[in-house]
């Protein structure tokens, strides 16, 4: 089956910097990929929706300045966050389609857990 | 605002036992709805695509219906093993977008 990956799969950081979170799909091309964030115990918020070649669509409330969305190629794509803070502590965890297929199924990468002291 | 509830949002079950989850979406504008499986450090996996009223799929010991008038799919597991614990998830497909449910925490015991 297709295969997603992202990494890192954790990642621990200070106040202030920035984080770039990648996704890849492995052995297929994907001309849209998901964003998404879980907070505990809640189902996986859609953050924005990552277009090859194009600006990414932000979801209502999401701030595209924060969450920096890059999707430069048919196989990459990758979530920034700038000058993280404790708040945007979270699990992060991509999803592509695969162009090649009409199936509509999902294909996730393995999740990313970030953590800002 | 369209919500996707799954329920139960845990269970134990012994293993040899069959069980089953609902998940309830809207009844309007709907695409497709899907189900994983998601282990724990592992990336959810599909395990069905429906899309028609009635339909009906099954993957070995693991099935799923749908109704999209009343808005609701069941998911059945029969006689559950060990590694069948992890998080079940459905998403409802609408016209522009993905919604997640919270998902069913399952777990076999041996």
């Amino acid at each position: 089956g297709a295969v997603v990956s992202q990494h890192p799969s954790r990642v621990i950081c200070k106040s202030g910097t920035s984080v770039k979170i990648e996704c890849r799909s492995l052995d297929f091309q994907a001309t849209t990929m998901f964003w998404y964030r879980q907070f505990p115990k809640k189902s996986l918020m859609l953050m924005a929706t990552s277009n090859e070649g194009s600006k990414a669509t932000y979801e209502q409330g999401v701030e595209k300045d924060k969450f920096l969305i890059n999707h430069a190629s048919l196989t990459l794509s990758t979530l920034t966050v700038t000058s993280a803070h404790p708040e945007d502590s979270s699990f992060y965890i991509c999803s592509a389609r695969d162009r090649g297929t009409n199936t509509g199924e999902l294909f996730f990468g393995e999740g990313s857990r970030l953590t800002v002291l | 605002i369209l919500n996707v509830e799954q329920s139960p949002q845990s269970l134990h079950v012994q293993e040899g036992d069959s069980t089953n989850f609902t998940c309830s979406f809207p009844s309007s504008n709907f695409y497709a709805l899907h189900w994983y499986r998601w282990e724990t450090a592992k990336s959810p996996e599909a395990l069905f695509v429906m899309t028609l009223n009635g339909d009906e799929k099954k993957k070995g010991r693991i099935s799923a219906t749908l109704n999209t008038k009343e808005g609701y799919s069941y998911l059945y597991i029969k006689g559950s093993q060990p590694e069948d614990s992890a998080t079940y998830l459905c998403a409802f497909k609408g016209t522009y977008k993905y919604i997640f449910g919270t998902g069913t925490r399952l777990k076999v015991l041996a």
